[in-house]
């Protein structure tokens, strides 16, 4: 009964290449994230979606793009995989509607790109 | 200036001890505010929220001051689980949080 999970866990690929991470929440929340947290351990919000609508997308090469196919979901698909892309990529949810604004994290996907 | 600003440590000390930890935040228009806790190669998980009247959770503590923009964090009787490094959170005012990166914590036997 995983609240939030992201498949795959780890993923190393080449550089050039597309691939997609799954995001899913079974919270009941209308709000979905996804964050990147490089080598440094900084965490950075890449882009937010409440009710299947983009309403953050920050300064993210346009070679990532996300999508939603229902409040639940929310997916990740990187074009083109560079070496400054490794990290590791967080989704999380929220329940905006209620006002709390707490985050709840998924285990996150290792990205390495070779 | 950063968004949220932390020491980033670490701070080692040793069982049973009290360690404090401080972060400031820019902007004055946030209305919440998060201590998470992040342990190695895992996610964030939200250890509690902060209120204007500041809260305890056994024996965390944590404090606002708006009119300082700062936000604290008081760990008693630390634990050797205790070991983490544990992250500011500040809401942006665009629903969505800003992270600090970050102040380590290690307990020592």
């Amino acid at each position: 009964d995983t609240a939030v999970s992201q498949t795959p866990k780890y993923l190393v690929t080449q550089m050039g290449n597309d691939k997609s991470i799954k995001c899913e929440q079974n919270l009941g929340h209308d709000t979905m994230y996804w964050y990147k947290q490089d080598s440094k351990k900084f965490l950075k919000i890449m882009f937010s979606y409440n009710n299947k609508e983009l309403i953050i997308n920050e300064t993210v090469p346009n070679r990532f793009s996300p999508k939603s196919p229902d409040k639940a979901h929310l997916n990740l698909h990187i074009n083109s995989l560079e070496l400054g892309d490794s990290a590791v990529y967080f989704c999380a949810s929220s329940q905006a509607a209620s006002g709390r604004w707490e985050q709840y994290f998924g285990p996150g996907t290792r990205l390495t790109v070779t | 200036r950063k968004e949220v600003e932390q020491d980033p440590g670490p701070f080692n000390v040793p069982e049973g001890a009290t360690v404090a930890f401080n972060c400031t935040y820019s902007n004055s228009a946030s209305q919440s505010f998060f201590w998470y806790r992040q342990d190695c190669r895992k996610e964030p998980k939200l250890l509690m929220s902060v209120y204007s009247s500041g809260n305890e959770d056994g024996r965390f503590t944590a404090q606002l001051n708006r009119a300082s923009q700062y936000i604290s964090l008081l760990i008693r009787d630390s634990k050797l689980s205790d070991s983490a490094t544990y992250l500011c959170v500040v809401d942006t005012g665009r629903r969505a949080l800003t992270f600090g990166s970050g102040t380590r914590l290690q307990v020592q036997p």
